[in-house]
């Protein structure tokens, strides 16, 4: 099956910057995008196609994506940001989405 | 204002069936894409279906196939999600989502579903 791993957690200082992975095997020939959830809510788009930000979404927010790795980096983190976060891709091969296992970010 | 409204979630035994709907507003909803996703308990994100605009194409995840029919209105624009066979691992939180171009811009606030005895 198609899965997209990602670290369970990440920790982070407010103010320090947060980088988040999603891994498998040439991803980077794939768009990559990344989801915020907090506690209770529906999932936001906060980075889609990589490394674009619908409107909305602070500049702080920054994707990138090459080889085995995309990376979702938070910089400047506030306390706001403490949230699941999951990346997801096209599997065109067996017409799926595919979430990524998720992270969760603490704001320390 | 895009807006996503999902209902139809409750209480159902094993075997039974339910319908989920997501009245969607503020945007051409035949233009778009439409998708369930659902999030069981404590649990990360799952993709459960797919329908094109002109609902002409649908994929499923693997695990729902012949259980649950995707379906869609677009004179009511409305996105439905028929579940039958419901088993007690369908249990989730689920959730309509728009689809503009291989991912999800706008989100419904999700209905629940609960499958118990």
């Amino acid at each position: 099956s198609y899965v997209l791993t990602q670290p369970p957690s990440v920790s982070v200082a407010p103010g320090q910057t947060a980088r988040i992975t999603c891994g498998r095997n040439n991803i980077g020939s794939k768009s990559v995008h990344w989801y915020q959830q907090r506690p209770g809510q529906a999932p936001v788009l906060v980075v889609y196609d990589d490394g674009d930000r619908p409107s909305g979404i602070p500049e702080r927010f920054s994707g990138s994506n090459s080889g085995n790795t995309a990376t979702l980096t938070i910089s400047r983190v506030e306390a706001g940001d403490e949230a699941d976060y999951y990346c997801q891709v096209w599997d065109s091969n067996n017409y799926h989405q595919v979430f990524g296992t998720g992270t969760k970010v603490t704001v320390l | 204002e895009v807006q996503l409204v999902e209902s139809g979630g409750g209480l159902v035994q094993p075997g039974g069936s339910l319908r989920l709907s997501c009245e969607a507003s503020g945007f051409t909803f035949s233009d778009y894409d439409m998708n369930w996703v659902r999030q069981a308990p404590g649990k990360g994100l799952e993709w459960v279906s797919y329908i094109s605009g002109d609902d002409t194409t649908i994929y499923y995840t693997d695990s729902v196939k012949g259980r649950f029919t995707i379906s869609r209105d677009n004179a009511k624009n409305s996105l439905y999600l028929q579940m039958n066979s419901l088993r007690a691992e369908d249990t989730a939180v689920y959730y309509c989502a728009r689809e503009p171009d291989d991912y999800f811009d706008y989100w419904g606030q999700g209905t629940l579903v609960t499958v118990s005895s």
